[in-house]
Formats: C-alpha cells, structure tokens, sequence
C-alpha cells in the first residue's frame, strides 16, 4: 500500500463523546493536511506539518479540535465533546513537501456520523 | 482569504458529448488550480492541475484552461464516458508557503450511456 491510508473508515459515536482519527501518509512525504468534507460540500482545510516546522492550525473550527503529527509520519486528529454538527468526512493529504509545488494525495477518508 | 466558485452544481450529459466545469477564484496572487475527481466512498484523486504561467494543458480527453486576467478556469472532457461520471471539484492553492487547498463545492457529472 503506497498510498494515504485513513482508519477507521467509519465512525459512529454519541454526541459529547471524543473521537481520534489517524492518516498514516504516504513514506516519505514531509508534509501532511487535513481536510473536513460535510456532506454535498467541497472539503474545507483544518490544519497542516511540514517537517518540524510549526503546524498551520489556522483551519480548526474550535478548541475542540486538535491535532498531533509524530514527526514525519502518522498524524492524529482528536475531536472532544462531538457534536451533530461534527458529523462529515475526515479527509487527510499528504505531499512530498509543503508549498503549491507539490501534488496532495488524499486517503479515502474517514466517515464520522455523530449521533 | 481565497474563495472558490464551481458552477454547474450538477451536470448531466450524454455520452460521447463534451463537459466543461467552470471555477473562478478571488486572490490574484493563487498560483495553483488542481481539479480532483471523487467517485462514491472514495478521497478526491487529482485528475489535471495547471500553474498560473501557462494559459492551457491537456492530458488525452482532459483539458485545463485558466484566464489569470478574469481568474477563470475551466475543466474540459470530451467524448464523455460512463467511468467518467463522479464529483469534480477544482480547487486554488493559497497564496502562502502551506500550499493548503481552497476547494469549490463540486459538481456531480452524470454521464448517461
């Protein structure tokens, strides 16, 4: 498997609940990006790492959101207390590096329903 | 910030015939405008891509234009196909070094045999 892997696949929790969601992208890739896709939309950015630098957070949509990368390689996106509002696809990216130059591939994403 | 527009929401064609998907962006500074393709329960996989020094590309059945004077580009498909038929969404990169994506809201192609 070369390319982004997203798990779960599918994910059905009660509102007030935390929820993780884990993007292992493809080896190699410094850069990684998370997108949030509500349902009938276009994918909406939540947060990017490049390397070590400082992540871009500037997408999460509130404190509730948050978001680790270990290194270069796996990321976690954490959501405490879901709400219904919550509910959408988690789609993660990952590039060779950050920066217009390199092409995102994205994971088949993780569908989070939050009852 | 950038902001993306798609139109037509919802396309349907008969195949063999052409389909174009038009997008218009707000920063004059984006550089990058992929166009990704999103068949049912799977992530968007990027089907052409054009960089703001050139003015058209083309790959087989698929064509990219782009106007950086009106900040218009469209996506082009002739002799459409019923594989072709999924979610295209065009997409600009931010004008920044994160490279992050500013998505439209997709268009849902129908091609009909």
């Amino acid at each position: 498997g070369a390319g982004v892997s997203q798990s779960p696949s599918n994910k059905v929790t009660e509102k007030g609940k935390d929820v993780e969601l884990r993007c292992d992208p493809i080896s190699g890739h410094t850069a990684l990006y998370w997108y949030r896709q509500r349902l009938g939309q276009g994918l909406e950015f939540l947060i990017y790492f490049q390397g070590n630098s400082a992540p871009d957070k500037s997408g999460l949509p509130s404190d509730r959101f948050s978001a680790e990368r270990t290194g270069e390689s796996v990321s976690t996106l954490t959501i405490q207390r879901t709400q219904q509002e919550d509910s959408a696809v988690y789609l993660c990216a990952s590039s060779l590096g950050g920066g217009s130059k390199n092409i995102q591939y994205f994971g088949a994403g993780t569908r989070l329903s939050v009852l | 910030g950038e902001n993306v527009e798609q139109h037509p929401s919802t396309l349907s064609v008969q195949e063999g015939d052409s389909a174009v998907i038009k997008c218009t962006y707000s920063d004059s500074a984006s550089n990058y405008f992929p166009w990704y393709k999103q068949e049912l329960g799977k992530g968007p996989q990027l089907i052409i891509d054009i960089r703001s020094n050139v003015g058209e590309k083309k790959d087989q059945r698929i064509a990219v234009t782009l106007n950086k004077t009106a900040k218009h580009f469209s996506l082009h498909i002739t002799e459409t196909q019923p594989e072709d038929s999924a979610v295209y969404f065009c997409a600009a990169s931010e004008p920044s070094n994160t490279g992050k994506l500013i998505f439209g809201q997709g268009t849902t192609l129908q091609v009909k045999p």
